[in-house]
């Protein structure tokens, strides 16, 4: 079992919609928790960096970790075409280990 | 803050040949990484730096590669006797320090003719 699973996409939406990405992962130490946007050709993005269980909200972007169920969530409101990109859900032990991205269309 | 640097953009080179990378860190970033993304992947840890010791290793990494960040600014990857399943694109990221967000470079894309 991958330490983080993702759904590889593409999910496709409409402007406007609101966008819910998830990924699951298997060691329940792991404390802390980021998303990462990745457009074609770059880098990966920090989006949301979160310790431990709850929520977190900026701008348009809220992240959620459910350590009980090892689930960890993004949510976009009010999508953009811009959003078109790869949200890499990552945990962090002593290095980072990524899924394998969910690839998002916003048309 | 000018973000993490990454050069070349892309290399490309025959099968055998030797190559070499180099990330400029975040100034005053500690930590250094080194990743490698193939098409439709996530990243993968390859190794890291606290500033210029090299403190783990990947088993990703075989004893062709070797990396190194002397007097812990900025930092080299060199693959010797490339072959095709090199081909990726190397990422650098760099931190303040442990835990805090990495910051990644555009990376730089490796294809083997």
């Amino acid at each position: 079992q991958k330490e983080v699973e993702q759904d590889p996409g593409p999910l496709s939406v409409p402007e406007g919609a609101i966008v819910s990405l998830n990924c699951t992962y298997s060691n329940s130490a792991f404390q802390y928790f980021m998303w990462y946007r990745q457009y074609s050709r770059k880098g990966p993005e920090l989006l949301m960096y979160t310790y431990s269980s709850g929520n977190k909200e900026d701008g348009r972007f809220t992240a959620q970790v459910d350590k009980s169920s090892k689930y960890i969530s993004l949510f976009i409101r009010d999508s953009q075409p811009s959003d078109s990109a790869t949200y890499l859900c990552v945990v962090n032990d002593s290095t980072l280990t990524f899924g394998k991205g969910t690839m998002l269309l916003v048309s | 803050d000018t973000g993490v640097s990454q050069d070349p953009r892309h290399k490309i080179t025959k099968r055998g040949q030797n190559v070499t990378f180099r990330c400029d860190p975040i100034s005053e970033h500690n930590r250094l990484y080194w990743y490698r993304q193939t098409l439709g992947q996530g990243p993968e840890f390859l190794t890291y730096f606290q500033n210029e010791a090299q403190l783990e290793k990947s088993r990703l990494l075989s004893d062709r590669f070797s990396a190194e960040r002397p007097k812990g600014s900025f930092s080299t990857l060199e693959i010797q006797r490339t072959e095709q399943g090199d081909s990726a694109m190397y990422l650098c990221a760099s931190s303040l320090v442990k835990d805090q967000p990495q910051h990644f470079g555009d990376g730089t894309r490796l294809s083997i003719l």
